[in-house]
């Protein structure tokens, strides 16, 4: 059973670079017919996409984060990660993984989920 | 950006009657090539991961009780629980995936009356 676990700091100060990993088990995440991506929920609120990436390193960005994002995967160690720059108390969130199922037309619905990691931006 | 809009931010359904939420997108997401609507339902429990319910608009995920279904095209959407019980409290919501740069919709919270 495929099972995702987030990882990484849980504070981060503002104007810094928040990391975070994802580590897959219970599958190989070397198939063509996913892609991995990371989603967010700041406290109260509603789920914002962030990016998602191949097994190749083919990546999809929010435009609304994409100058401040970096996904990346490493197939051999099964993670993928999450660098996010500049980061200000409005990236104060929740920060989830799941695997993509993939088309023609690009990364499709989130399935499974981590549990998620609360990561708060301090000043 | 597509622009999901889900409808109403909020709903109190008495046990065992029908609770119905709605999702509108910004732009139609049925690709006539493959007659898909690209759109999806995730339930919330407090605490926990959203939960993937439904894709391709009313394909239901393995192991989704059937009281679940989804329905529309195009631009409106339907999520319509049959009859609901006391573990279907939670927030709801739909995201599009006709392009790359999803959305999700704001979310429904789901009360028992």
């Amino acid at each position: 059973q495929l099972q995702l676990q987030e990882s990484g700091p849980g504070l981060v100060k503002a104007s810094e670079t928040l990391s975070l990993t994802c580590t897959v088990s219970g599958a190989s995440m070397s198939n063509r017919g996913y892609y991995w991506g990371w989603v967010r929920q700041p406290p109260g609120k509603g789920l914002e996409w962030i990016g998602s990436i191949s097994d190749t390193g083919h990546t999809y960005y929010n435009p609304s984060l994409k100058s401040r994002v970096t996904v990346s995967v490493d197939t051999s160690k099964k993670q993928f990660s999450l660098k996010l720059s500049s980061v200000t108390a409005a990236d104060t969130a929740v920060y989830y993984c799941a695997r993509q199922e993939w088309g023609s037309s690009g990364p499709h619905w989130f399935d499974p989920w981590g549990q998620g990691t609360l990561v708060t931006v301090s000043s | 950006d597509i622009v999901m809009t889900q409808s109403p931010d909020s709903l109190a359904v008495s046990l065992g009657e029908r609770a119905t939420i709605n999702c509108k997108s910004s732009q139609s997401l049925f690709y006539s090539s493959n007659n898909n609507n690209y759109l999806a339902w995730y339930q919330q429990k407090p605490g926990q991961p959203p939960k993937l319910l439904i894709y391709w608009a009313s394909t239901r995920e393995s192991g989704v009780p059937d009281r679940f279904s989804g329905s529309g095209s195009g631009t409106d959407f339907t999520l319509t629980i049959s009859s609901l019980q006391a573990e279907d409290v939670a927030v709801y919501y739909c995201q599009q995936y006709y392009n790359s740069y999803h959305t999700f919709g704001q979310g429904t919270k789901l009360e028992i009356k």
